[in-house]
């Protein structure tokens, strides 16, 4: 079983529609969360990262940790093409080495 | 964030020689980290690159086929020696420090061995 779980999809929703992306994991040491955006031959980008349950919102997006589920969340609101990539989740103790989900790609149609 | 750039952003290279991956960073940093990520897959931690001491490498990684420098705070090397086919993914540099605790990547670079 792999430490962190993610379904790679791929995921196509229409421009406008609500995107939600999810990974659950087994380590219950993981203290530190985050979503990254990695567009096609580029490195990942940083898009959310938190350490604590609840949510967290940054504009159209919304980052949910469950603790004690081991689940996490990504929402994207009113999706824009311009979304289209492959979203990592991945998550730490608290020693900066990251275990990464394997990725959703989404693409978000006009 | 930091600025990170990265050499060479690609190539392709015959197998059994060495490629030596630069990453370089605009600002001083507590850690630098090293990721492969193979065709398809996510990313994988290779090592914790540290400033002035020998690197600490995962499971499944070891020195004399990833050999990592760190010199000072803002500069590091990896080389991917003897090289094979298997080893052609997507080498990435990360770093954390500076005004936050997060992580910043690099954009990459990308090996082709034939």
């Amino acid at each position: 079983q792999k430490e962190v779980e993610q379904d790679p999809g791929p995921l196509s929703v229409p421009e406008g529609a609500i995107v939600s992306l999810n990974c659950t994991y087994s380590n219950s040491a993981f203290q530190y969360f985050m979503w990254y955006r990695q567009y096609s031959r580029k490195g990942p980008e940083l898009l959310m990262y938190t350490y604590s349950s609840g949510n967290k919102e940054d504009g159209r997006f919304t980052a949910q940790v469950d603790k004690s589920s081991k689940y996490i969340s990504l929402f994207i609101r009113d999706s824009q093409p311009s979304d289209s990539a492959t979203y990592l989740c991945a998550m730490s103790q608290n020693d900066y080495k990251l275990s990464f989900g394997a990725g959703t790609t989404v693409t978000v149609r006009a | 964030s930091a600025v990170i750039s990265q050499k060479p952003s690609r190539d392709i290279c015959q197998r059994g020689t060495s490629l030596t991956i630069q990453c370089q960073v605009d600002s001083q940093v507590t850690m630098m980290f090293w990721y492969r990520q193979q065709p398809g897959q996510s990313l994988t931690l290779i090592a914790t690159a540290n400033q002035g001491s020998e690197a600490t490498y995962e499971s499944g990684f070891v020195i004399d086929k990833f050999p990592i420098s760190r010199p000072n705070l803002t500069f590091s090397t990896l080389t991917v020696s003897n090289m094979s086919p298997e080893d052609s993914s997507i080498y990435l540099c990360s770093v954390v420090g500076g005004a936050s605790d997060t992580q910043y990547f690099g954009p990459g670079t990308r090996l082709t061995v034939l």
